[in-house]
């Protein structure tokens, strides 16, 4: 399976904007991109997931680099709620539900 | 909606003993799975089920059993607890999509085995 990179931990000020970088250089043209996140003593949540176009919810953007070795998830305004782990998936179609879960990025978020 | 169910919220249980954590789903997903998360660390796939009927291993299923005799339930069994079950874990849910759907999480089973 495909591999990612996220950085182990960073810092955000309340209700400035976060950009959570992830690097996938062997991803595949069939992979789709999947961001997860683990709040304490909770079960992950999904956030977002695309395969070339950026993407917008409720939640936060994702924005896929035109070459796809790269993504970044945006959360626009970080409120305290948002300090979680965050994770960076590929996802292809024989992964059959599966998840492979990386160590993730700490996200910090300092009133 | 309930989502993912998991019974029980926290266990303990002696070295060799035996236990079934529970997981229920009501969205009628196809796709479950088992994952484990050891402290400081990602989760661990144990085992998966495409649909009622069909299971198989994920990275790490040694001592470990699973069976899906319908599309709601997906029992996880240890056979003989050790120490080194000692974890959180996680059962999961989604829809059968070529690029994946929103995975739902339950609120996970702490187990202790001393």
């Amino acid at each position: 399976d495909a591999k990612t990179t996220q950085p182990n931990s960073m810092e955000s000020n309340e209700e400035e904007p976060v950009h959570l970088p992830c690097n996938h250089s062997t991803i595949s043209g069939t992979d789709y991109i999947h961001w997860y996140r683990q709040l304490p003593s909770q079960g992950p949540e999904y956030v977002i997931h695309g395969l070339t176009s950026n993407v917008n919810n409720r939640m936060a953007s994702l924005a896929i680099a035109e070459d796809r070795k790269s993504s970044t998830l945006i959360l626009h305004r970080a409120t305290l709620r948002d300090a979680a782990v965050y994770y960076c998936i590929l996802y292809r179609g024989s992964t059959l539900g599966r998840l492979y879960f990386g160590r993730g990025t700490q996200l910090t978020v300092w009133p | 909606n309930a989502g993912v169910t998991q019974t029980p919220k926290f266990q303990v249980l002696k070295t060799g003993q035996s236990m079934t954590l529970q997981c229920a789903q009501d969205m009628n997903h196809e796709y479950m799975s088992w994952y484990r998360q050891d402290p400081g660390m990602g989760l661990r796939l144990i085992h998966y089920s495409v649909g009622a009927g069909i299971t198989d291993q994920g990275e790490v299923p040694n001592g470990y059993n699973v069976s899906r005799s319908t599309t709601e339930d997906f029992p996880l069994r240890l056979l003989s607890a050790a120490p080194s079950q000692t974890s959180v874990y996680f059962c999961a849910s989604s829809y059968a999509r070529s690029g994946g759907t929103e995975a739902f999480f339950g609120q996970g089973t702490r187990l202790t085995v001393v």
